[in-house]
Order: C-alpha cells, then sequence, then structure tokens
C-alpha cells in the first residue's frame, strides 16, 4: 500500500499570498495517477487535480499541480477568501488508491 | 450535468443495517465504476472500495469486507451501499463517487451522514 504524507498539517495564510501544499509517496506514484481534491465544512471533497497536473473541469487557473514519482506539489497561486479549506491528495494509480492526510488552509 | 444524489442521514441502533443509495444522472450508468469513500466526524478520507457497474463485481479494500456491501440497481442508475451489524465507529459521512479512468473520483455525492448510537 502507497503512503501518501501531506505537508504541512495546516498552513497560515493571507488571501492574495502564494499557499504551497506538499504530497509525498512511500513509492513511486503509478503514470502519475495523482489527484488532488479540495473540502470545505459540510461539503463533499471536489476534484481539483488529476494526473498530477490536470486541472479538472471548472478549476481556476491559479491552482496548479506539480511533480511526479513519489513527490508532487499543489500550488495556489493568489489565495481568494473561498480557497480556505482542506486539501487531500490520492494517488489512484495503485490499489488500494489512498488518500494523504489532509492539509488545511486557514486565514491568517 | 453529471450527478450523483444520495440519501439522506441516517440514525441507527449498535447491531442494525443500514442501506444508502447513490442514483447517478447526466451520464451512461454502466459505462463508469463507482467507489465508496468514508470520512469519519473530524478525520480523513477512507477508500472503502468499488464496485464495477457493467458486471456487479464489487472489490473492498482491506478493513471493509464482510459487513460491507456494494451493490447496483442498474434500472434505475442507483448504486447502495449496506452495512450491516453497525458499530458505533461506523458513524461517519459515507460519499460515493463516479470513477473516472485516468482521472480519479468524480464527481462525488453529498455525502449521508450514518449515525450508530443507542
Amino acid at each position: 500500500e502507497i503512503v501518501l504524507t501531506q505537508s504541512p498539517g495546516t498552513l497560515s495564510l493571507s488571501p492574495g499570498e502564494r499557499g504551497t501544499l506538499s504530497c509525498r509517496a512511500s513509492q513511486s506514484v503509478t503514470s502519475s495517477y495523482l489527484a488532488w481534491y479540495q473540502q470545505k465544512p459540510g461539503q463533499a471533497p471536489r476534484l481539483l487535480i488529476y494526473g498530477a497536473s490536470s486541472r479538472a473541469t471548472g478549476i481556476p487557473d491559479r491552482f496548479s499541480g506539480s511533480g511526479s514519482g513519489t513527490d508532487f506539489t499543489l500550488t495556489i497561486s493568489r489565495l481568494e477568501p473561498e480557497d480556505f479549506a482542506v486539501y487531500y491528495c490520492q494517488q489512484y494509480g495503485s490499489s488500494p488508491y489512498t488518500f494523504g492526510q489532509g492539509t488545511k488552509v486557514e486565514i491568517k | 450535468q453529471v450527478q450523483l444524489v444520495q440519501s439522506g442521514s441516517e440514525l441507527k441502533k449498535p447491531g442494525a443495517s443500514v442501506k444508502v443509495s447513490c442514483k447517478a444522472s447526466g451520464y451512461a450508468f454502466t459505462n463508469y465504476a463507482m467507489t465508496w469513500v468514508r470520512q469519519a466526524p473530524g478525520q480523513g478520507l477512507e477508500w472503502m472500495g468499488w464496485i464495477n457497474t457493467n458486471t456487479g463485481n464489487p472489490t473492498y479494500v482491506q478493513g471493509f469486507t464482510g459487513r460491507f456491501v456494494f451493490s447496483l440497481d442498474t434500472s434505475v442508475s442507483t448504486a447502495y451501499l449496506q452495512i450491516s451489524s453497525l458499530k458505533a465507529e461506523d458513524t461517519a459521512v459515507y460519499y460515493c463517487a463516479r470513477v473516472a479512468p485516468a482521472v480519479g473520483f468524480d464527481p462525488w455525492g453529498q455525502g449521508t451522514l450514518v449515525t450508530v448510537s443507542s
């Protein structure tokens, strides 16, 4: 089983700042099948990024993903008020598909 | 638009069973697998497994075998999650999501809160 470790656990930032979230895998992620999801309180997760770097339909271009192998990054270029949420990475290249523990992006 | 709509919250006693539904619309139901994800209160996301909507064959992740059953009714484009012999630790929000090949889980249902309490 591939273990995903996200860092930091909490990121305190102000609107307009840049946010950088990390996801490290215990072994290489097959075909860069790495996704990022956003979850707001009381809501279901929403797919942001798939294939490590492709934005899902309707996702603003301030969200970008990068990385390969075992190290992946989600970058939010300029935080908007609606971006404060919890973000999860997930690998879906090897069963069992696994999620990271999440990074909470909170308002500073 | 592609949409998954789940059944409402449930309050059950320990030892009872519950069946959560997930109705799909806006796409050909049997063209995509369906998956289930659990989120305990204040916790992260746990993948439970998936069901092939063509064959009805389910695959369960370790830890979700025995008491958890995935099923389908393709005539109404609906997937089901049944949990038997409920325990307090089954208290969680359960999500269904469509499995999009090479993309991941998209979209998700709104979630169903199952509370197990005496």
